[in-house]
């Protein structure tokens, strides 16, 4: 099976940095990938990483290593309409997405 | 503009009536996945389509099920809801197999029960 792990809140200011770590346990891995999801809405796709290192797109990016099945998530310059769930996501072999717990994000002016 | 569309966007059902949820893209993928979110939880997935090939997950209640009659359509049938299937269900689409990079998620149904 696949079990991911990361930190259920974390708080951080407009402007400021932050990081969302993830850290999974699975088999068969092809890729780790980050959703949004703002309260009420569905998941919309962050990005993914299928080979160790950065992704960046705009403010985020994201980063891989599969040595120490770890990825994490990075917010630049945060705005409070990043106010949302972020989820990790493990890609199998079997064509699903198995998602961590998610990690909700507050902005705080 | 392509999408992924859920109908209807609340549905509420008693106890025990059957419930039939449906998705449809304009997309063109091959693959369709149904997945349930309870309240503050992760999504969870319940099958997925890849074609006309049906996934189960292991854990999946039988009470659920799943029809795909075409490549733009999938339904989700809740044969006797009970309280605790009470949740949102997402129909999601992707373009590829195996490696699959991004998914396209529907806004959702959300079901309550009565």
């Amino acid at each position: 099976g696949q079990s991911l792990e990361q930190p259920s809140e974390v708080t951080a200011v407009e402007g400021a940095i932050v990081q969302i770590n993830c850290t999974y346990q699975t088999s068969g891995f092809y890729g780790l990938s980050w959703y949004q999801q703002h309260d009420g809405g569905a998941p919309t796709f962050l990005s993914y990483n299928a080979l160790d290192g950065l992704e960046e797109t705009g403010r985020f990016s994201s980063f891989l290593s599969r040595s120490d099945s770890y990825g994490y998530l990075l917010l630049q310059e945060l705005q409070m309409k990043d106010s949302a769930s972020y989820f990790c996501a493990v890609i199998t072999g079997r064509r699903a997405l198995t998602f961590g717990s998610g990690t909700r994000l507050q902005v705080q002016p | 503009d392509a999408m992924v569309i859920q109908n209807p966007r609340y549905q509420v059902t008693q106890f025990g009536k059957p419930v039939t949820l449906s998705c449809s893209q304009t997309l063109n993928h091959n693959v369709m996945y149904w997945y349930q979110q309870k309240s503050s939880q992760a999504p969870k997935l319940l099958f997925h389509y890849y074609d006309k090939d049906f996934n189960n997950e292991a854990d999946t209640p039988d009470n659920f099920q799943s029809r795909r009659p075409n490549t733009s359509f999938c339904f989700l049938d809740i044969r006797s809801p009970g309280l605790g299937d009470a949740a949102m269900y997402l129909c999601a689409t992707s373009p590829k197999g195996a490696g699959t990079d991004t998914q396209y998620f529907g806004p959702g149904t959300r079901l309550t029960v009565l």
